[in-house]
């Protein structure tokens, strides 16, 4: 059974870094194909996809939040890592980790909300 | 890179059917995409992938009255004998080797 879980901090302030840990469990991110992303959605708005890991530690960015965004895995904890700098308030949103293997999300972590306020 | 893009809203009586729509980009349009049900308060649930043939590959659990299918550019989500729980938002997602996006997601209300 695959789950993923996000943690991190539920409030950071204006211009600090946000930190944010996937811990899943059910795979393995050295399996070729399986994929580890991170996806956004501020309150009553869509969803936004931010980063990917593959397997191989090759790593794909939103070309919008590119230079503002870190994605790192750690195979023995299992867990992946987002870093995302300078914070702002419109950055206020739920953060969700996914899992894919070859494609699509397959299956989405609970969510963590993240409020960015002074 | 792609663009998907879904009608904002949609509703359908209890018991009836409702057909969602996804429109693929014009260069994407052989894309496969992936439909998500968001319903409220909770994270998104993977229903299936949609090829651009028609075929699609639902996920664990997903009821059988949900379908797919595709048309050019187009790709649908088909949910027979409507239940209250069918009340969502659903999102379509694709995806390239670079890449993800979403839709604006479809809130479907059930009368």
């Amino acid at each position: 059974q695959i789950t993923l879980k996000e943690s991190g901090p539920t409030l950071v302030k204006p211009t600090q870094t946000l930190t944010l840990t996937c811990t899943f469990s059910g795979f393995s991110l050295t399996t070729s194909g399986v994929v580890v992303g991170w996806i956004r959605q501020p309150p009553g708005k869509a969803l936004e996809w931010l980063a990917l890991i593959y397997w191989d530690d090759d790593k794909r960015y939103s070309p919008s939040l590119k230079s503002r965004l870190t994605i790192t895995k750690d195979i023995s904890k299992p867990q992946v890592v987002l870093t995302m700098t300078n914070m702002d308030p419109v950055d206020t949103a739920t953060y969700y980790c996914a899992h894919s293997n070859r494609g699509g999300t397959e299956y989405w972590g609970q969510g963590t909300l993240v409020t960015v306020s002074s | 890179q792609p663009v998907l893009t879904q009608s904002s809203s949609a509703s359908a009586s209890l018991g009836s059917s409702v057909k969602l729509t996804c429109t693929l980009s014009r260069r994407h349009i052989n894309y496969i995409i992936a439909w998500h049900q968001q319903q409220p308060g909770k994270a998104p649930r993977y229903l299936m992938k949609l090829e651009d043939s028609g075929d699609y590959n639902k996920g664990s659990g997903v009821p059988d009255r949900f379908s797919g299918s595709s048309s050019g550019a187009a790709r649908y989500l088909t949910i027979s004998n409507l239940q209250s729980e069918d009340e969502a938002d659903y999102y379509c997602e694709t995806w390239d080797s670079n890449t993800r996006v979403f839709g604006g997601g479809t809130k479907l209300t059930v009368l």
